[in-house]
């Protein structure tokens, strides 16, 4: 059973800090990754991709990608209250398609 | 561009009916992904269509099925529906065709449809 950890939460940040979310997964062959973000009562929304190992930059937005130690990072920079929700680190595992193996979310609570 | 569209996007039924939902992918992207949300289970994924064909399953029972139209519409059904079913059901769209490229494995989900088993 090929599996995808986070830690739950909720992690919680004062307004203007830098929030750091972890993830790891099992399968050494997975190539794609993924950082979604869900507010409460809404379907997840694309943050980031990554897929070569190093940092991958987008705004406030910055992903990280070590394959060796199967291990995905994201950092929130200037943490904001709009940013407080749950961010779902997820692993396509579809060698010919798709399929997303999703973590079980780290609720993330920014505060004021 | 449009974005996934799904409907209905609340469902209340009973046990032991059945239900069918449907999702629109966004303009010119052939792979339809289901994927079923729960507070206990987490997002788990469904089955994959692309081309009118399923090209990838999950570990769900056969209850669950699922088929994509010539427009990439894509519809799943669930028979016999048991109160665990109660879940946020959610359709995501890729441009994915085969071999993975970068560029165009990301999928982007839509609103969800709502499931209540009573």
């Amino acid at each position: 059973q090929k599996e995808v950890e986070q830690n739950s939460g909720p992690l919680s940040v004062p307004e203007g800090a830098i929030a750091s979310l972890n993830c790891t997964y099992s399968d050494r062959g997975s190539q794609s990754f993924f950082w979604y973000r869900q507010y409460s009562g809404k379907s997840p929304e694309l943050i980031m991709s990554i897929y070569s190992n190093g940092d991958k930059e987008d705004g406030r937005f910055t992903a990280q990608l070590n394959k060796a130690s199967q291990y995905v990072s994201l950092l929130i920079r200037d943490s904001q209250p709009s940013d407080s929700a749950t961010y779902l680190c997820a692993v396509n595992e579809g060698a010919a398609g798709n399929k997303l193996t999703f973590g079980g979310g780290t609720r993330v609570l920014v505060k004021p | 561009k449009a974005g996934v569209t799904q409907t209905p996007r609340y469902l209340i039924k009973t046990r032991g009916q059945q239900v069918t939902l449907s999702c629109s992918p966004i303009s010119g992207h052939r792979s339809v992904s289901w994927y079923q949300q729960t507070p206990g289970q987490g997002l788990q994924f469904l089955f994959e269509y692309f081309s009118e064909t399923q090209r990838n399953k999950g570990n769900f029972p056969g209850r669950f099925s699922g088929r994509q139209f010539s427009n990439s519409r894509s519809e799943m059904n669930v028979s016999t529906l048991e109160l665990g079913d109660s879940a946020l059901y959610l359709c995501a769209s890729s441009p994915r065709t085969g071999e993975r490229k970068t560029s165009t494995d990301t999928q982007y989900f839509g609103p969800g449809t709502r499931l209540t088993v009573l």
